[in-house]
């Protein structure tokens, strides 16, 4: 089936551990990005691309490092995991960039503990 | 900066019941776009409308309907004769096309408890 695919789904890191979660869509989307979901706080943004050797910061874009070479995927580093960075992180892709009018297709998350 | 704000943090109704998801938003552009979508338990996110600042009307799919207020700022989420299945975090959303190119800024969502 065409969409957003996560992995992995569940991670458990050490404090100091570096870590890369991939995300992978089919559907040729320009624009991809990543979220973190904690509780009481909505979703906010990490880093976006719109499209292959495009990337830009979000939000909360410290700790993390992506990277998009070609328009399938687009992974996002932890660089040394910190117990701030548990959370559940939600990979996005969306048609186009231009206009910013078109919904999000999600992925299934990963739910990352650092201890 | 755009932001959004749903300031029903957590609902609770009877099934059959109906309900509506509060959603206002802040925006300079006269340009923009507002979404919905679903988190249900399982915790995937699912897209569940789009409307462009220039289209006021409302709109109704099945027991789900929108009311987009420009006046106000607001748009709004009801749900019809609630089910079980309707449980879920709602959350709404923004993008603001010239300056955010895709990004949406996302409330911090309402969580919809239906009982049975």
């Amino acid at each position: 089936n065409a969409g957003v695919t996560q992995t992995p789904k569940f991670q458990v890191l050490k404090t100091g551990q570096s870590m890369t979660l991939q995300c992978a869509q089919d559907m040729n989307h320009e624009y991809m990005s990543w979220y973190r979901q904690d509780p009481g706080m909505g979703l906010r943004l990490i880093h976006y691309s719109v499209g292959a050797g495009i990337t830009d910061q979000g939000e909360v874009p410290n700790g993390y490092n992506v990277s998009r070479s070609t328009t399938e995927d687009f992974p996002l580093r932890l660089l040394s995991a910190a117990p701030s960075q548990t959370s559940v992180y939600f990979c996005a892709s969306s048609y186009s960039a231009i206009g910013g009018g078109y919904g999000y297709t999600f992925g299934s998350g990963t739910r990352l503990t650092v201890v | 900066a755009q932001k959004v704000t749903q300031a029903q943090t957590e609902i609770s109704v009877v099934e059959k019941e109906d309900v509506t998801l509060d959603c206002v938003y802040e925006t300079r552009d006269t340009t923009y776009y507002l979404f919905w979508y679903k988190q249900p338990p399982s915790g995937e996110l699912v897209f569940l409308i789009r409307r462009n600042s220039f289209d006021e009307q409302n709109e109704i799919s099945g027991r789900y309907s929108w009311n987009f207020q420009k006046s106000t700022s607001s748009f709004n989420f009801t749900i019809t004769a609630s089910q079980v299945v309707d449980s879920a975090v709602y959350f709404c959303a923004l993008s603001e096309p010239s300056e955010s190119a895709g990004k949406s800024t996302f409330g911090d969502g309402t969580t919809l408890t239906v009982k049975p």
